[in-house]
């Protein structure tokens, strides 16, 4: 069972819009990384965080753990069709401080951009 | 810097037959894991290597499934006498253990294997 519960599932957006995708664990989670995936290809990497609070921005996407380390948040603002795509959230070892080993996985949240 | 290279890209067999996918890491990064991706789910964890060992299996790696990294460098996840519920896409990934990029895991196109 997924340890990871992301919201929503899919979701299609205006290009232009603002979206936000959300993980939530039932564990503190001590690693959270975010990624993307083209339909039948790899992960990309977006970003990691590991503090309460953290925040970090890439271009339009930007990425928070909460204070209780409990959930992730992935936003995007002015959404254009080369943001479509699955966004997965994965954590290392739920509620322990390990890194560096398996990652578990959300089922992903399918974004579409009309354009 | 080439990123994480799997082949095949895709692979079909006939229920029964063995079948072996190979990837090579990111050089010098010496974590190196695979996971296996079915639609409309997130990766599932099968193994890991740190340099040559195996540090750990899924439950989900049966007898059947069997990965090497003989020589700490590429790795091969050999899967014998196929079954249907096999088939997914066969993600390896690696990762360095130190310096600013230290356990982030970088991911390969992936083998998609179909069993008939």
């Amino acid at each position: 069972s997924q340890e990871l519960e992301q919201s929503p599932q899919s979701l299609i957006v205006q290009e232009g819009k603002n979206l936000t995708i959300n993980c939530t664990s039932s564990k503190t989670l001590y690693g959270l990384y975010w990624y993307k995936q083209k339909y039948g290809e790899g992960l990309i990497f977006l970003m990691m965080l590991q503090k309460g609070g953290e925040e970090k921005s890439h271009e339009k996407i930007t990425a928070k753990l909460d204070e209780k380390k409990q959930q992730s948040s992935l936003h995007i603002t002015a959404s254009q069709p080369s943001h479509a795509g699955i966004y997965l959230c994965g954590a290392s070892k739920l509620g322990t401080m390990e890194y560096g080993n398996k990652l578990v996985f959300g089922a992903g949240t399918i974004l579409r951009v009309k354009s | 810097d080439t990123g994480v290279s799997q082949n095949p890209r895709h692979k079909i067999t006939k229920r029964g037959q063995n079948v072996t996918f190979r990837c090579d890491p990111i050089s010098e990064h010496n974590r190196l894991y695979w996971y296996r991706q079915t639609l409309g789910q997130g990766p599932e964890f099968l193994t890991y290597f740190q340099n040559e060992a195996q540090l750990e299996k899924s439950r989900l790696l049966s007898d059947r499934f069997s990965a090497e990294r003989p020589k700490g460098s590429f790795s091969t996840l050999e899967i014998q006498r196929t079954e249907q519920g096999d088939s997914a896409m066969y993600l390896c990934a690696s990762s360095p253990t130190s310096g600013r990029l230290a356990n982030i895991q970088y991911f390969g196109a992936g083998t998609r294997l179909s069993v008939l």
